[in-house]
């Protein structure tokens, strides 16, 4: 089955760039999408189609996929951004969902 | 606006069943698939499986084949999962959660979650 890795942790301070990475074997291939999850609260779609940022997500949130690596990016990082992200594909041989382990920001 | 209402906490004993509705609103219940995703205590978000509610077509992941069940009531747009042979592993919050027509693309709206606690 299709395996999506992401680091367990990203620290950034306030006004920092933060990057959140997702590989996975040719995901350029595929269309990878981004979730915010706050503690206690059920996922926010933040970034879909590798790239398309959601109705009413800031601008500071934009995606890339390519190669192996996808990747979020969280400019002018700020308090309200600590959370968990998650990536996810669709896997089309298998017609599953499959998520990435996340990964934790702490803002420093 | 679109809504996901998911039924209340759960307290099961090992080796039980549990079944768990979730209610559209404010979308055409069968222009979207609906998922299911769990999430144990401290851990990453995972993938249950999902149904098209125009067909009933539905799809497993591999770890849950044989236990799990989804299924769909177009008439008052709920969907339900029911997950067998209960294990304390089961343990986790329980997610519904809108996908595209066909489930290959992204989950736009979430549920509140349901608690599901596996315990003898």
């Amino acid at each position: 089955s299709y395996v999506l890795t992401q680091p367990p942790s990203v620290s950034a301070a306030p006004g920092q760039t933060a990057r959140f990475t997702c590989g996975g074997n040719n995901i350029g291939s595929k269309s990878v999408h981004w979730y915010q999850q706050r503690p206690g609260q059920a996922p926010v779609l933040v970034v879909y189609d590798d790239s398309d940022r959601r109705s009413g997500i800031p601008e500071r949130f934009s995606g890339s996929n390519s190669g192996n690596t996808a990747t979020l990016t969280i400019s002018r990082v700020e308090a309200g951004d600590e959370a968990d992200y998650y990536c996810q594909v669709w896997d089309s041989l298998t017609d599953h969902v499959v998520f990435g382990g996340g990964t934790k920001l702490t803002v420093l | 606006q679109v809504q996901l209402v998911q039924s209340g906490a759960e307290v099961k004993k090992p080796g039980a069943s549990v079944k768990l509705s979730c209610k559209a609103s404010g979308y055409t219940f069968t222009g979207y698939s609906i998922h299911w995703v769990r999430q144990a205590p401290g851990q990453g978000l995972e993938w249950v499986g999902w149904i098209i509610p125009p067909s009933g077509d539905t799809n497993y992941a591999q770890k849950f084949q044989g236990r799990v069940t989804i299924t769909r009531d177009t008439s008052s747009n709920t969907v339900y999962m029911e997950l067998s042979s209960l294990e304390s592993d089961d343990t986790a919050v329980y997610h519904c959660a809108r996908g595209n027509y066909d489930s290959t693309g992204w989950a736009d709206f979430w549920g509140q979650g349901t608690l599901v606690t596996v315990s003898s």
